[in-house]
């Protein structure tokens, strides 16, 4: 099935630093929401945007909605060992017949303490 | 936001056979949806589950090979029929109002022998 290009694939960054992540897709979404997944478990909903150009933060995390309704950017700020996970962005059309998301690839992140 | 419970949390199973899933969601909500999740893949959308009608398969999906039922507005149930090893997969159960993230449950791991 259809996906969203997520980079980078993979991080490891030290403790303290700041971590950033894009999504790309060739459609046009008019929603596009960020999701964790830890190990053994389903993904969590991190941040959703609604609007083109849109900048939502849920504590440390920052997530923009672009403006071409093409992309979407994640970013952590000052990263902990607790944000070790899978982030997986997931765009949809709302408003339609249809509630779908598509996924993206994922981002696999890795803290070191 | 809703709590999907899924039964069973994993199983292991003979090639051949077939084992439906359980998705219960604590309060009624509008729209059911279950995904694949292959080894290290990200998320793809088998169907939602249309409460009194017929799932609405995606491509690459079949009735045959992934039965769904929603008889009500909490509950739907997946089934994997004459599983061979290829299915060995995360299934994950989804629950959102129209136009609302759609929040998962923790998945069914599914190995097949």
């Amino acid at each position: 099935g259809q996906q969203l290009n997520q980079s980078p694939q993979s991080m490891f960054i030290q403790e303290g630093e700041d971590v950033s992540m894009n999504c790309t897709s060739s459609s046009i979404f008019n929603t596009w929401l960020w999701y964790k997944q830890d190990p053994g478990e389903g993904p969590v909903l991190l941040i959703a945007l609604y609007k083109a150009g849109e900048l939502t933060s849920n504590g440390r995390l920052t997530a923009q909605f672009g403006i071409t309704r093409k992309d979407s950017f994640l970013n952590i700020s000052a990263s902990i060992p607790s944000d070790v996970g899978i982030y997986f962005c997931a765009g949809s059309l709302y408003g339609g017949a249809t509630n779908k998301l598509i996924f993206g690839t994922g981002t696999l992140l890795a803290v070191q303490p | 936001s809703a709590v999907i419970s899924q039964k069973p949390s994993r199983d292991i199973c003979q090639r051949g056979t077939s084992l439906t899933i359980q998705c219960q969601v604590d309060s009624q909500v509008t729209m059911m949806f279950w995904y694949r999740q292959q080894p290290g893949q990200s998320l793809t959308l088998i169907a939602t589950a249309n409460q009194g009608s017929e799932a609405t398969y995606e491509s690459g999906f079949v009735i045959d090979k992934f039965p769904i039922s929603r008889p009500n507005l909490t509950f739907s149930t997946l089934t994997v029929s004459n599983m061979s090893p290829e299915d060995s997969s995360i299934y994950l159960c989804s629950a959102s109002e129209r136009n609302q993230p759609q929040h998962f449950g923790d998945g069914t791991r599914l190995s097949i022998l």
